[in-house]
């Protein structure tokens, strides 16, 4: 069975510095691997995804993701954080059309 | 395009009513999730279907929960009788299972049980 593991809880960064918030799935085949992002009292936003090629994946808002198979990890990064990034990330990882999600991670923005 | 369309977005309820959280899929999407959050347990999949077809249910905590879909636009998913411990956000998310597997999320229903 899959799993994901967020191994940060809280997060806190200054306005403007870089961002890696990681994420370490484990998963028998080749996984489907996505970021989600969720505001207080919204709903869950895709971030980006990968399915697979190029392991360096884009996504929304300046965020990127890459995958490393051999650490079995997939990383979301940006290279400077604004105060609108700050809510709650969700690794995730699909197979058999299901999506097991990690417990997320809270950034917080400090200016 | 319409995304997810979730009802009610906010309930609260007395313990041992009757609940029901209603979706709206996106249009052309043929799988449908059903979702809870809590703080405690996170996010945890109840049940999906699969052309209006239960799937995997293994994840609705007892039989106090049940799901329907009786046709490709709507489903829904009833608590009865509710109990305090129900008391979280329900997301229904859907996706077209034919084309990889982006799930797309509605807004929630917040739900609580008092």
């Amino acid at each position: 069975a899959q799993s994901v593991t967020q191994p940060d809880i809280h997060i806190t960064v200054s306005e403007g510095a870089s961002l890696e918030l990681r994420c370490n799935y484990s998963y028998g085949a080749t996984p489907y691997l996505f970021w989600y992002v969720q505001s207080p009292g919204q709903g869950l936003q895709l971030l980006l995804k990968y399915f697979s090629g190029d392991t360096l994946v884009q996504g929304i808002k300046g965020f990127e993701a890459e995958f490393k198979r051999s650490q079995s990890s997939f990383n979301l990064r940006k290279p400077s954080v604004h105060w609108s990034d700050a809510a709650e990330y969700f690794c995730a990882v699909g197979g058999g059309n299901k999506l097991v999600f990690g417990a997320g991670t809270i950034l917080r923005v400090k200016s | 395009d319409a995304g997810v369309i979730q009802s009610p977005r906010h309930e609260v309820t007395e313990m041992g009513q009757e609940v029901t959280l209603r979706c709206k899929p996106i249009s052309g999407h043929n799988s449908l999730f059903w979702y809870r959050q809590t703080m405690m347990r996170g996010l945890e999949l109840l049940i999906y279907f699969n052309n209006n077809v239960p799937i995997d249910d293994s994840g609705m905590p007892e039989d106090r929960f049940s799901a329907k879909m009786p046709n490709a636009s709507f489903s829904t998913l009833k608590i009865q009788p509710s109990e305090p411990r129900d008391s979280a956000v329900y997301f229904c998310a859907s996706n077209l299972r034919d084309r990889g597997y982006t799930i797309y999320f509605g807004e929630g229903s917040w739900l609580t049980v008092v």
